[in-house]
């Protein structure tokens, strides 16, 4: 089992939906999530990041994190073609808390 | 947050040679590491750079492989050596910096993307 799951997609969104991008992990432990964003050909950034269930929102990302169930999400509200990009979901891993653990990405592509 | 620098950005490289990335940050960090991102894959960590020690390597990477030199708090070299085209990937410097929550948060240098023949 992989450490950090995520759908490789790509997923299709239309412009001004909701785009949902989901994540699992394994370390139960886990305390830090975050979502970062990956432009082709460009390195990573980080657009959230959660700690405590719950939902957390900025503009127009909402994080959603349910540590019983392992699970991390990512809603990108009224999608624009410029959400297009791959985004990593990432874990610290419980015995190491600085070690960052990232999922496979999922591609995300908003039609105009 | 810290802002990254990282060389070469890219290079070309004949197998059985080494090549040495440098990553210069532009304020101390106690964090830095180095990822790999093989083509359409996601990020894998090879080390933590620690400053005035060894660096901490992750399973499946070995230091005659991947030398790692952290002479300060601002500057960090990785080396790969006797590259093969299985090593063609891009190489990412980052640092990790600790919130008001406790965690840590990466920050990326642009990345060099290294191709084997």
């Amino acid at each position: 089992q992989k450490e950090v799951e995520q759908n490789s997609g790509p997923l299709s969104v239309p412009e001004g939906a909701i785009a949902s991008l989901n994540c699992t992990y394994s370390d139960r432990g886990s305390q830090s999530f975050f979502w970062y964003r990956q432009y082709s050909g460009k390195s990573p950034e980080l657009i959230m990041s959660i700690y405590s269930n719950g939902d957390k929102e900025d503009g127009r990302f909402t994080a959603q994190l349910n540590k019983a169930s392992q699970y991390v999400s990512l809603l990108i509200r009224d999608s624009q073609p410029s959400d297009s990009a791959t985004y990593l979901c990432a874990v610290a891993s419980y015995s190491s808390a600085s070690k960052i653990i990232f999922g496979s990405g999922t591609r995300l592509s908003i039609r105009p | 947050s810290a802002v990254i620098s990282q060389k070469p950005s890219r290079d070309i490289c004949q197998r059985g040679t080494s090549l040495t990335i440098q990553c210069q940050v532009d304020s101390q960090v106690t964090m830095m590491f180095w990822y790999r991102q093989q083509p359409g894959q996601s990020l894998t960590l090879i080390a933590t750079a620690n400053q005035g020690s060894e660096a901490t390597y992750e399973s499946g990477f070995v230091i005659d492989k991947f030398p790692i030199s952290r002479p300060n708090l601002t500057f960090s070299t990785l080396t790969v050596s006797n590259m093969s085209p299985e090593d063609s990937s891009i190489y990412l410097c980052s640092v990790g910096q600790i919130t008001s929550s406790g965690a840590n948060v990466l920050t990326f240098g642009a990345g060099s993307r290294l191709t084997v023949l």
